[in-house]
């Protein structure tokens, strides 16, 4: 079974600050990995992916994430956080193993970001 | 830009009643899922639907909960006998293809079951 661990629930960074959100997965087989990003009142949105090839992702809003398989972690990273990055973030997790590829989310991490 | 729509935005249903959570998934899209989050807890995948049938489904999705596809454009998710522990929100999401495929997500019914 797969599964994502998201430490703590809440990260507050100043605006500017460089913004590192943990990300820990389990998975019996090569995974494929995702960052989602859910604002106020609306739906989840894609900041990343990685399936194959280039550990370090790049994403919108110039978030990025490098999936590290010796630390079993795919750590989502943003050199300088912004005001509107303020949100909540999810990681999560799929393989081939199912039928579909279904998605295993971690708790989640709200930022905020202080002026 | 295409969206996932998700209709009500929020649902206030009494124990024991029925209740039908629409969702419009992306047009050309062709899986479709529905998931949920309880307050405070995790995003938990329910169950997915390809070609006019499940695919997968979860533990949670026991015999209370079914899902169809009515017609060309609607998704839906009913729960026959609401327990309070249904209350949740519950987000829809569609993919054109499978694997490792981003899913596109609606913004979700807030189910409310007192």
């Amino acid at each position: 079974a797969q599964s994502v661990t998201q430490l703590g629930s809440h990260v507050s960074v100043s605006e500017g600050a460089l913004v590192l959100l943990r990300c820990n997965y389990s998975s019996s087989v090569p995974p494929y990995l995702f960052w989602y990003v859910q604002y106020p009142n609306q739906g989840l949105q894609l900041l990343l992916k990685y399936t194959t090839g280039a550990t370090l992702v790049k994403g919108i809003n110039g978030f990025e994430a490098e999936f590290k398989k010796s630390e079993t972690s795919f750590h989502l990273t943003k050199p300088s956080a912004h005001m509107s990055d303020a949100a909540e973030y999810f990681c999560a997790v799929s393989d081939l193993t199912g039928a579909n590829s279904k998605l295993t989310f971690g708790k989640g991490i709200t930022l905020s970001v202080r002026p | 830009e295409p969206e996932v729509t998700q209709t009500p935005s929020h649902q206030v249903t009494q124990m024991g009643q029925e209740v039908i959570l629409r969702c419009v998934p992306i047009s050309n899209h062709l899986y479709f899922y529905w998931y949920r989050q309880i307050l405070g807890q995790k995003v938990e995948f329910l169950v997915s639907f390809y070609n006019n049938e499940i695919s997968e489904k979860s533990e949670i999705f026991d015999d209370q909960f079914s899902v169809e596809r009515p017609d060309g454009s609607n998704f839906t998710l009913k729960i026959r006998s609401t327990k309070l522990e249904d209350s949740a929100m519950y987000f829809c999401a569609s993919s054109v293809v499978l694997a490792g495929d981003e899913q596109y997500f609606g913004p979700g019914t807030r189910l409310t079951v007192t």
